[in-house]
């Protein structure tokens, strides 16, 4: 079955980096778009990012421009997010999701907490 | 990249029927058929309900069903059961290719 997990989450003091990654598995990693999605304590869900099955196109919110850059690895199975000049408003559950317009698979989330 | 507008709660009694609107521009919801809706419980993960405005997954209650006119789109269950408490969140794609959720509706079962 389609399996998404996530990891990389921890707590780092603003302004310095970490990335997540998001391993696949179940399915044919190559064949599909892939987001991220994050979710502030007690809030709702927020779009981050999302790459293109063959990692060629990226797209980002405007609240990451700059700062957040997503990533594949096919021959991995394996989806990146690479966070840098983190700040507070930052803090969140971050999921993986597959699908291009929607997603049916979700990853459990991984915590990233920003905190000096 | 504004959040789509959805109505902070909503409520009803089991059996009745309940409508969840989520309401966007032409640069997402009106201008595309690709509006999905999620349904999350307190600490879990978000499950799909809806994809494409209409279209429910395998699995998925016949009495979950979707719709969209200009640029809303609107979520109702019928046949309210005390297990569909939860949160729901409408999203599309937009012009940009990128997505956007709305801010969530918390449904009370009364």
């Amino acid at each position: 079955q389609v399996q998404l997990v996530e990891s990389g989450g921890g707590v780092v003091q603003p302004g310095r980096s970490l990335r997540l990654s998001c391993a696949a598995s179940g399915f044919t990693f190559s064949n599909f778009g892939m987001h991220w999605v994050r979710q502030a304590p007690g809030k709702g869900l927020e779009w981050v990012a999302a790459v293109s099955y063959d990692g060629n196109n990226k797209y980002y919110a405007d609240s990451v421009k700059g700062r957040f850059t997503i990533s594949r690895d096919n021959s991995k199975n394996t989806l990146y997010l690479q966070m840098n000049s983190l700040r507070t408003e930052d803090t969140a559950l971050y999921y993986c999701a597959k699908g291009w317009y929607s997603s049916l698979a979700w990853g459990q989330g991984t915590l990233v907490t920003v905190s000096s | 990249q504004s959040a789509l507008t959805q109505p902070a709660s909503v409520s009803g009694s089991p059996g009745q029927s309940i409508t969840i609107s989520c309401t966007g521009t032409s640069s997402d919801i009106g201008g595309y058929n690709n509006v999905s809706w999620y349904q999350q419980y307190p600490g879990k993960v978000p499950k799909l309900m809806i994809y494409d405005v209409s279209n429910r997954p395998s699995g998925v209650s016949i009495r979950f069903s979707g719709s969209k006119s200009g640029n809303t789109a609107s979520l109702t269950i019928s046949g309210l059961q005390a297990e569909d408490e939860a949160d729901y969140y409408c999203c599309s794609y937009t012009s940009s290719i990128t997505r956007v959720f709305g801010g969530g509706t918390k449904l009370t079962v009364l």
